[in-house]
This record gives C-alpha cells, structure tokens and sequence, in this order.
C-alpha cells in the first residue's frame, strides 16, 4: 500500500522560503507524476505543479517564478520550495501521486497536509 | 487557465434522496474530468475519473456523466456517510484546475 507522508515547519516568516518534503513508501516511484497542492479558503484547491521522476517538473504559471519541484536521486521522496512567501500564501499544503503518465491525471493517493501559516 | 464552474456549492438534502451536482467549463475539454469528495480535516479522495470511470472501492451510488463543457455528479441514494464537500477536477490543459467545491449536508 503507497503511503505518502509530509514533513516541514507550519510556520515561515514573510519574504523567507517555504520547504515541505513528501516521502513515498510502499511502491514504485517511477511510474508516476508526483504533485503538490495548496487548499486556502479564499482560493480553494490549487494545482501547483508535478514531477516525474525523469526530472521535468511542470508549475502553475501563477506561481512558477517562486516555486521549485524537485524529486531525490533515490526517487523515494520530493520535496516543495515557494519562496519569498507572502501572507496569500497562507493554506493546507498536500502532497499528492499523479497518474498523469496513465492518461487521467488524477490524483489517486495523498498526504496527510501540512497547516503552513506565514506569519512574523 | 480552464475556469471551472461548479453548483450548487452547498445543498441540503434527506437520506435516501438523489442529488446532482454539475460542473461547468467555457471551453471544451472533452472526457477530461475527475471528481473527488473531502470530508473536514481530511485529504480529498478520488472518486470518478474521466467523467465516468469509478475507483476501485467507491459505492456503485455514485456516477458521473458529461462531455465537453458540461458534467454533472450524481448520488443515486444519499447515505449519511456521504457528508462531505466534492470537487470537480479538469486535467486537459494545464494548469490543472477544480471548481470551487459542493458542500453536501445531510436534512
């Protein structure tokens, strides 16, 4: 069974950088696109971005100047980066498998969430 | 970015009853369309992709139907356990996008 499990501060500082991992167990890697989502009351679910583990990450054109996707070379986990952060960056972030490989780019398996505040 | 339009975004209904939930795009996107249900505090799970596919494990009570620009979401018998909030999800153009949400309570 794939279990994904997320790992990061809850808090950052405004102006400073944003840092979640998301590590994958009990299952294949490199089938897959991996993404991360974001969920905030006034924005509902936004689609971030993904990474295959080929290397070639695709973002949010909202958000691709500040943000970074990167997976490890032992492809068993990968990892978010946003920076500077703002207030409006305030959400549930949630790491997610992608089947866009399959066709559907559904989002079949996900984290648990992480609560990141940006707050001084 | 394909702007996804969702109704209602809550609705109330009694057990037992059928409720229909539809999405919405401006622009054709073809079967490209995945539906997921969240309930409070929880990650969003994956209950139909394109448009009509269910998981393996989700409730024959659950269906979905549409093409191009409109798509509806039904429940052919609400449970109490089907509390929750359920998304509509389009993955033909990136950026990948959900409409807004359906909040779906039990009378």
């Amino acid at each position: 069974q794939v279990r994904l499990q997320q790992s990061g501060p809850g808090v950052v500082k405004p102006s400073e950088t944003l840092s979640l991992t998301c590590s994958v167990s009990g299952g294949s890697i490199t089938n897959y696109y991996w993404a991360w989502i974001r969920q905030s009351p006034g924005k509902g679910l936004e689609w971030i971005g993904h990474i295959h583990h080929t290397g070639s990450p695709n973002y949010n054109p909202s958000l691709k100047s500040r943000v970074t996707i990167s997976m490890d070379t032992s492809k068993t986990h990968f990892s978010l980066r946003l920076t500077p952060v703002t207030a409006a960056d305030s959400a549930v972030y949630f790491c997610a498998r992608d089947r866009a490989v399959w066709g559907d780019d559904a989002f079949d398996m996900w984290g648990q969430g992480t609560t990141v505040t940006v707050s001084s | 970015d394909i702007q996804m339009t969702q109704s209602p975004s809550s609705l109330s209904a009694s057990v037992g009853d059928r409720v229909t939930i539809t999405c919405q795009t401006r622009q054709d996107i073809r079967k490209s369309l995945n539906w997921y249900r969240q309930e409070a505090g929880k990650a969003p799970q994956l209950l139909i992709h394109d448009v009509s596919d269910l998981e393996p494990g989700v409730p024959s009570r659950f269906s979905g139907s549409g093409s191009g620009t409109d798509f509806t979401f039904t429940i052919i018998s609400l449970q109490p356990e089907d509390v929750a909030t359920y998304y509509c999800q389009q993955y033909d153009a990136l950026p990948i996008t959900f409409g807004q949400g359906t909040r779906l309570e039990i009378k």
